[in-house]
């Protein structure tokens, strides 16, 4: 079974540059999740997706941060503009149901540098 | 809203000797408590959970405990291993709207050969 899968892993970009970062879940899963983990930080969650809709988006950023998941499957997050304190990794990750009992399977994550 | 704190954050132990770490949660109607361990780099790998109506599950030498009272639950490491350095993350999983994890702020384990 293929993981979650993101992309880039990598990027560095200036302040107030805009950034996307992409995710593929694991195929069937139905819940989509986007976290930010700060150096030393357990995950925070962003946004969650249940198909294409948005069930919780209470920490996400809005004035700069926006998420889709177009068709219920990939998903983009979008930082614009960013700022210094948004460097962090960026991790996806997919559940199979809608439960909360499920196990949710992480990918690689984005890590973000922003100077 | 919901908190999960998490100690120690940092143990250190001899190769072959146990390792605990300890969460708390604050809403009692949690119901889901998964460990993820994550290696430096690399993703958070679910590593064993329990789910409000047990009260200990064990795999190997990994064991976690919950005493739903107290709210809080413990990881269990046994004969520990130098591939068990990592940092391992607790988490209580909100029973109600959106099911969502509260992370804790992890541990990290250095077991010293």
């Amino acid at each position: 079974e293929a993981g979650v899968a993101q992309s880039p892993r990598y990027k560095i970009i200036e302040k107030r540059q805009s950034v996307a970062f992409w995710c593929n879940p694991i195929s069937g899963h139905a819940t989509l999740y986007w976290y930010q983990q700060i150096l030393g930080q357990g995950p925070k969650l962003l946004i969650q997706f249940q198909n294409n809709g948005v069930v919780d988006d209470s920490q996400l950023p809005k004035d700069r941060f926006s998420a889709e998941r177009l068709k219920g499957v990939d998903s983009t997050l979008k930082i614009q503009p960013a700022k210094l304190e948004d460097s962090a990794v960026y991790l996806c990750a997919s559940s199979l149901g809608t439960s909360g009992q499920e196990t949710q399977y992480f990918g690689p994550g984005t890590r973000l540098l922003v100077l | 809203g919901e908190n999960v704190e998490q100690h120690p954050s940092t143990l250190s132990v001899q190769e072959g000797d146990s390792a605990v770490i300890k969460c708390t949660y604050s809403d009692s109607a949690s119901n889901y408590f998964p460990w993820y361990k994550q290696e430096l780099g690399k993703r958070p790998q679910l590593i064993i959970d329990i789910r409000s109506n047990v009260g200990e599950k064990k795999d190997q030498r990994i064991a976690v405990t919950l005493n739903k009272t107290a709210k809080h639950f413990s990881l269990h490491i046994t004969e520990t291993q130098p591939e068990d350095s990592a940092v391992y993350f607790c988490a209580a999983s909100l029973p109600s709207g959106t099911y969502k994890y509260i992370f804790g702020t992890g541990t990290r384990l250095k077991v010293l050969a």
